[in-house]
């Protein structure tokens, strides 16, 4: 089976830059998705396509994708971006995969 | 605006058949580039998808869940059921409905229910 692999967390001082990296078998191949869930939320779809962000979310948040790896990058993160990240990816039998998800921890 | 609902079996005793359903208002389940899906989520873990129905008819399932689970559209009550039989307690979950956009290889959930907690039990 295809698994992708994030890191259970990471931590990051406000102002800083975060980085959550997604991994699976030539993952920079398909796409990759990222999610932001905070607690008792539902998860809300931050980056898409690799690289493109939807409507509403600030600019702060970008993502890139090469060889296995995927990365979710957040600038100048603010405590309100403290939450889950989860990665995901489409793979060819059409079935959707999910990262195990990192929490992200504002210091 | 396109808003989903769950709702169905809030708890369930081990053996049985989990079933719920996702009501849309604001809109309908209609087809094209869309897809509508489930994705699970145990408390403090991460997210499992389920499986997807797009075109009314194609379903693709996890295969993990592929023997026990179906996804269905009925059009004229505007909503999207799972089906789960011989459920365990390792399926105690919240349970999110969610609306697909599919491109080529681009396939993510746009559109997410508040999520309704199923207990096994």
């Amino acid at each position: 089976s295809y698994d992708l692999t994030q890191p259970p967390s990471v931590s990051v001082f406000p102002g800083q830059t975060a980085s959550i990296t997604c991994s699976g078998d030539k993952l920079g191949e398909k796409y990759a998705f990222w999610y932001q869930q905070r607690p008792g939320q539902s998860p809300v779809v931050v980056i898409y396509q690799d690289n493109r962000r939807p409507s509403g979310i600030p600019e702060r948040f970008s993502g890139s994708s090469s060889g296995n790896t995927a990365t979710l990058t957040i600038s100048g993160t603010q405590a309100l971006d403290e939450a889950d990240y989860h990665c995901q990816a489409w793979d060819t039998s059409a079935h959707v995969l999910f990262g195990g998800g990192t929490k992200l921890t504002v210091l | 605006q396109l808003q989903l609902q769950e709702s169905g079996s809030g708890v369930v005793k081990p053996s049985q058949t989990l079933s719920l359903t996702c009501a849309v208002s604001g809109g309908s389940f209609s087809s094209g580039s869309f897809s509508w899906g489930w994705i699970r989520q145990p408390s403090g873990k991460g997210l499992e998808w389920i499986g997807y129905i797009y075109d009314g008819e194609t379903s693709y399932y996890n295969p993990s869940l592929k023997s026990r689970v179906a996804v269905s559209i009925d059009r004229s009550k505007n909503q999207l059921s799972l089906d789960m039989n011989s459920v365990t307690a390792a399926d105690t979950a919240v349970y999110y409905c969610a609306r697909g956009l599919r491109d080529g290889m681009s396939h993510y959930f746009d559109l997410w229910g508040q999520g309704a907690q199923v207990t096994v039990s």
